[in-house]
């Protein structure tokens, strides 16, 4: 059964403070994985896609990578504005464009 | 990207009542979603709504319950029915566009059953 475990459940940092996030999958055929930034009250705020072992994107403090078996989001130097919930999600290539999410981290940058 | 609009925003209902929520892109897209989160948790896949038929349901979501509309490629409908207060919860709809794997989601309609 396809299945998309995160961690830490929440995690709490002092401004200025990296640290990064992991997501591990259990798949067939990966097609893709997604990380989204989730605001309280807000719906899902897509940030990137990964498709294949050793690719990396970024944007601003967040940079992405994956390997086989999980992908981290690595937070260079977060400020309190980065404060919100990290959902990951994978497609596997039997699912005809469903994607699976995982239970997601609460992070919380404190000033 | 995609710019997707969802109303009503939030209702208070009451128990046995239905309520039907309105998904609206603003460009053409090739699926569209139904998710469920309930406070706390991650997001549940309600459905696929599907244009010109019927929607496709996922393992305990049944079309009595939630009946899904998408009448042309821009909108989509979902109904929750004879609610009870296990339904209240955020409803939010997606979308995919044409050659593209991710997602894009809208605010979300929080809904609370009394």
């Amino acid at each position: 059964e396809d299945q998309v475990t995160q961690s830490p459940e929440a995690l709490r940092l002092q401004e200025g403070e990296s640290s990064s996030l992991n997501c591990s999958y259990t798949v067939s055929g990966l097609r893709g994985l997604f990380w989204y930034r989730q605001d309280p009250g807000k719906g899902p705020e897509f940030l990137f896609t990964l498709y294949s072992a050793g690719e990396e994107k970024e944007k601003e403090r967040l940079k992405a990578t994956l390997t086989k078996k999980e992908s981290f989001l690595h937070i260079t130097a977060p400020k309190p504005e980065d404060s919100a919930t990290y959902l990951c999600a994978v497609q596997a290539g039997s699912s005809a464009s469903k994607i699976i999410f995982g239970s997601g981290t609460r992070l919380s940058i404190r000033p | 990207s995609a710019v997707i609009s969802q109303k009503p925003s939030r209702d208070i209902c009451q128990r046995g009542t239905s309520l039907t929520i309105q998904c609206q892109v603003d460009s053409q897209v090739t699926m569209m979603f139904w998710y469920r989160q309930q406070p706390g948790q991650s997001l549940t896949l309600i459905a696929t709504a599907n244009q010109g038929s019927e929607a496709t349901y996922e393992s305990g979501f049944v079309i009595d319950k939630f009946p899904i509309s998408r009448p042309n490629l821009t909108f989509s409908t979902l109904t929750v029915s004879n609610m009870s207060p296990e339904d209240s919860s955020i409803y939010l709809c997606s979308a995919l566009l044409a050659g593209a794997y991710e997602q894009y989601f809208g605010p979300g309609t929080r809904l609370t059953v009394t």
